[in-house]
């Protein structure tokens, strides 16, 4: 049961235009939010994250949208550069687990930002 | 700042042997960590919680005798995979979280990761 979805497995975005990356969840109960980007071999490096009680945040290039009622969230990414090629994975915290930070992981999506 | 280690980064290992994996947090007590495993092209699969001072929570289909995790503080934790056997061979990843200060709490800040190889 995958209660964490990204649908598109690979992203490819010309420099300078915008990513989208979107994820879509199923357990309604999933209160905190994160995005994700992993190197091959590496460990995922936090990049932004999102609480329930709003619908957007933005750091710098990259702003999560999130829109409770359709379950789903989405990483901007403005402008995209070639650095930003790699796995993002969205990751969602359900409190009832018991450990408040426990995450359910999507499966990925690969972006590639060409020249 | 937020910075998670792991070592060894990469380790080779007979078929039989005990392998120790470390993970520090180096900037931050974190009460819980996380082991991970994650196959080629494939999501992050959640092992185990590990808490400080008390036993791990393995998530359903880990064996806890095989992957045995020690917490004993709060910048420490250790999985030791026994008796590994090539099936094992995977990526390792951990993670932990800050127990508070300024970095909050719910965000999990990863290690570098372990490859391991059973030969």
């Amino acid at each position: 049961d995958q209660q964490v979805k990204q649908n598109s497995p690979s992203l490819s975005v010309q420099e300078g235009r915008i990513s989208i990356l979107n994820c879509d969840y199923t357990n309604s109960m999933f209160d905190y939010f994160l995005w994700y980007k992993k190197y091959p071999a590496e460990g995922p490096t936090f990049l932004i994250s999102i609480s329930s009680i709003k619908d957007k945040n933005e750091d710098g290039r990259f702003t999560v949208f999130l829109n409770k009622s359709a379950k789903h969230l989405s990483l901007h990414i403005v402008p995209s550069q070639p650095g930003d090629s790699a796995v993002y994975f969205c990751a969602a915290s359900d409190p009832r687990t018991g450990t408040a930070s426990k995450l359910t992981f999507g499966t990925g999506t690969r972006l590639q930002v060409t020249l | 700042g937020a910075v998670v280690s792991q070592h060894p980064s990469r380790v080779i290992c007979k078929s039989g042997t005990s392998v120790k994996i470390e993970c520090r947090s180096l900037d931050f007590q974190a009460t819980t960590m996380f082991w991970y495993r994650q196959f080629p092209k494939q999501s992050l699969m959640l092992m185990a919680t590990s808490n400080e001072g008390s036993k791990a929570t393995y998530e359903q289909g880990v064996e806890k005798d095989k992957f045995l995790i020690n917490h004993a503080s709060l910048t420490l934790s250790t999985l030791t995979v026994t008796s590994a056997h090539p099936e094992d061979s995977s990526f390792y990843i951990c993670s932990a979280t800050p127990s508070g200060g300024h970095w909050g709490t719910g965000t999990q800040y990863f290690g570098p990761g372990t490859r391991l190889l059973v030969l």
